[in-house]
């Protein structure tokens, strides 16, 4: 069975703080793909990052940056200097190899950035 | 380009009445997902299609949903009979699939369906 947990249900910062965001995963695949998206108050879920099991190299995009561990099945998300513009709900999502391509997805964890 | 597109947006029904949403994806995109989203239970994958293969059903939570996609485009979710714990927001999913499990899925706004 595949599992994410996404233990912060919610989490408040104020503007220009980093924050990193937290997602352990369960699968028994040896290939598999770790996802994030934003779901803004608009609604739509906006894709951030894809990442695959055998690439755990950690990743930089502008103020974001994500942590890959096959270690301890971790897949952390980081921003950096936050903006208001950040607040939203992020998702953490796993999807295996081996079976359909379906994306499983963590409960969400909502951030408020506050000016 | 256009991205997935989800009609109606917003549905407002009695219980007991049949419904239906449409998700129409991007253009070229083989595979169709379609998931749901409450607030009890997060967001959960409903049925997969992928090219003409037999779609995965797996996660339709009861026999009064069904899912049909025609000429390999656009799909329909269908609800019989809805309940009241079927009020959600039902969000359609396109990527290029076919085994390139890799790619992302580009989500439509959903549909935000009320069962009074």
């Amino acid at each position: 069975a595949q599992k994410v947990t996404q233990a912060q249900t919610e989490i408040s910062v104020v503007e220009k703080e980093d924050v990193t965001l937290d997602c352990v995963y369960e699968t028994r695949d040896t290939t598999y793909y770790l996802f994030w998206y934003k779901q803004p108050p608009s609604g739509e879920l906006v894709f951030l990052i894809r990442r695959n099991s055998f690439d755990e190299q950690n990743e930089i995009s502008g103020r974001y940056s994500w942590n890959f561990q096959k270690s301890t099945s971790s897949f952390n998300f980081t921003i950096t200097a936050s903006q208001v513009v950040d607040s939203a709900v992020y998702f953490c999502a796993l999807m295996a190899q081996g079976g359909s391509e379906k994306l499983v997805f963590g409960k969400g964890t909502k951030l408020t950035v506050n000016p | 380009g256009a991205g997935v597109s989800q009609s109606p947006s917003n549905k407002v029904t009695e219980k007991g009445k049949d419904v239906e949403l449409r998700c129409d994806p991007i253009s070229g995109h083989t595979a169709l997902y379609w998931y749901r989203q409450s607030l009890g239970q997060g967001l959960e994958f409903l049925i997969y299609f992928q090219g003409n293969s037999a779609p995965d059903k797996s996660g339709l939570p009861s026999d009064r949903f069904s899912a049909e996609r025609t000429g390999g485009s656009v799909s329909t979710l269908t609800i019989q009979r809805t309940q009241q714990e079927d009020s959600a927001v039902y969000l359609c999913a396109s990527s290029f699939g076919g085994g390139r499990s890799y790619n992302e899925q580009f989500f439509g706004p959903g549909t935000r369906l009320t069962v009074l």
